[in-house]
């Protein structure tokens, strides 16, 4: 079946670097666009990150330019997510999905999603 | 950026009950929004797409409607597996989320 597990997440200092992992299974990853959302501790959904099915193109909230990077492997159907200078404000569920358009348009809703990992920005 | 706004933030109800959630657009989306339902530590679970679209699986009791600024989600006759939160997604420009309804028992 169609699967993504996160992994990465754990406890990390404000202004040090942590590398989210989203291992993809059940389907042809190098054929999806695929996205980081997170969640907040009692918050909302937050979308972080988008890169395009083969990596050309990769876009970000602006809350997370500069200091977010995504990338993806397609010969080891993962998806990444490097954080460097992460701060408090980062701390969250990181979620990874992929995206599903419809045939025609460029853009589409996320099914499924991964089960999540926690990331705790704090000294 | 589009802002999406959902009302109401909670919602109380009861078994068996109609329930209607509602999501504005701050600008047109044609019909690219989709929803979501969460439970309690869990991954977000896609209920419909192109604002109408029932996912696979997805009981019939959920349907969604609208189209422009203005959506709704109807959970015809609410079951106990049904509390949980919804989110509103839309995806005509980048993605952006509303900040979600929570059903819970009245």
């Amino acid at each position: 079946q169609v699967q993504l597990v996160e992994s990465g997440g754990g406890v990390v200092q404000p202004g040090r670097s942590l590398r989210l992992s989203c291992a993809a299974s059940g389907f042809t990853f190098s054929s999806y666009g695929m996205h980081w959302v997170r969640q907040a501790p009692g918050k909302g959904l937050e979308w972080v990150a988008v890169i395009w099915y083969d990596g050309s193109n990769k876009y970000y909230a602006d809350s997370v330019k500069g200091r977010f990077t995504i990338s993806r492997d397609n010969s080891k159907n993962t998806l990444y997510l490097q954080m460097n200078s992460l701060r408090a404000e980062d701390t969250a569920v990181y979620y990874c999905a992929r995206e599903i358009a419809a045939a025609g348009t460029t853009l589409g809703w996320f099914d499924p999603w991964g089960q999540g990992t926690l990331v705790t920005v704090s000294s | 950026d589009i802002q999406m706004t959902q009302s109401p933030s909670t919602l109380s109800a009861s078994v068996g009950d109609r329930v209607t959630i509602t999501c504005r657009a701050s600008q047109s989306i044609s019909s690219w929004l989709a929803w979501y339902q969460q439970k309690p530590g869990k991954a977000p679970k896609l209920l419909i797409y192109k604002a109408s679209s029932l996912e696979s699986g997805v009981p019939s009791r959920f349907s969604g409607s609208g189209s422009g600024t203005e959506f709704t989600l109807t959970i015809s006759s609410l079951q106990p597996d049904d509390f949980a939160t919804y989110y509103c997604q839309q995806y005509n420009s980048w993605w952006t989320f509303g900040q979600g309804t929570k059903v819970e028992i009245k």
